[in-house]
């Protein structure tokens, strides 16, 4: 079965490190997304691909990066941690940008101290 | 601007009991989806529904169901006869392009 599956699933770093939180899907779309979500806030984009080399800037980049070199990975990383980053990732798929569901992952918690 | 509005922040009901979950959003795009999404405990996020902004026609699917009115922008879901199991976060939104969360209301139910 088709999956899309985040790692680590749990994190903990210090301040000023650099982060890599991992998302793979099998589903084969071509659009990925990801997003944060802290209390009262629900979920919000940080950043989004349409394909392999497209990646866009969402609501609340800053402090965030991604790259997109294959159809099945969009790696999301937090160039230097800051406390404001502590918080649930998810990741999401979907076959087409706004008439489809998209299918998360389980998401990661990142606390950073 | 896109925004969706869950003005509730916390719903506690009794099993059994009728519930309605609110839902606003703006756009001035005509073309557009909406969705709801639960959020179990266990905290991944299940796709309930998806509408389109052209099929203003209600849906049920068992105790669930939605209520689309373009002339309000509004999006609300009623859980009929709530169930323990029902006790999540739900979350609607909007997509032009980018999903557009609301901030997510979080129904608890009593037995």
């Amino acid at each position: 079965d088709a999956e899309i599956t985040q790692s680590p699933r749990h994190k903990i770093t210090e301040t000023g490190r650099q982060v890599t939180l991992a998302c793979h899907q099998t589903w084969n779309h071509n659009n990925m997304f990801w997003y944060r979500q802290d209390l009262g806030h629900g979920l919000r984009l940080i950043h989004y691909s349409y394909g392999v080399h497209d990646t866009n800037k969402g609501e609340v980049s800053d402090g965030y990066s991604v790259s997109r070199s294959n159809t099945e990975d969009l790696p999301l990383t937090l160039e230097s941690a800051a406390s404001s980053q502590t918080s649930v990732y998810f990741c999401a798929s979907s076959e087409r940008p706004a008439g489809d569901e998209q299918f998360f992952g389980p998401g990661t918690r990142l606390t950073v101290l | 601007a896109q925004k969706v509005t869950q003005a509730q922040t916390e719903i506690s009901v009794v099993e059994k009991e009728d519930v309605t979950l609110d839902c606003v959003y703006e756009t001035r795009d005509t073309t557009y989806y909406l969705f709801w999404y639960k959020q179990p405990p266990s905290g991944e996020l299940v796709f309930l529904i998806r509408r389109n902004s052209f099929d203003e026609q209600n849906e049920i699917s068992g105790r669930y169901s939605w209520n689309f009115q373009k002339s309000t922008s509004s999006f609300n879901f009623t859980i009929t006869a709530s169930q323990v199991v029902d006790s999540a976060v739900y979350f609607c939104a909007l997509n032009t392009g980018k999903l557009i969360f609301g901030q997510g209301t979080t129904l608890q139910v009593k037995p």
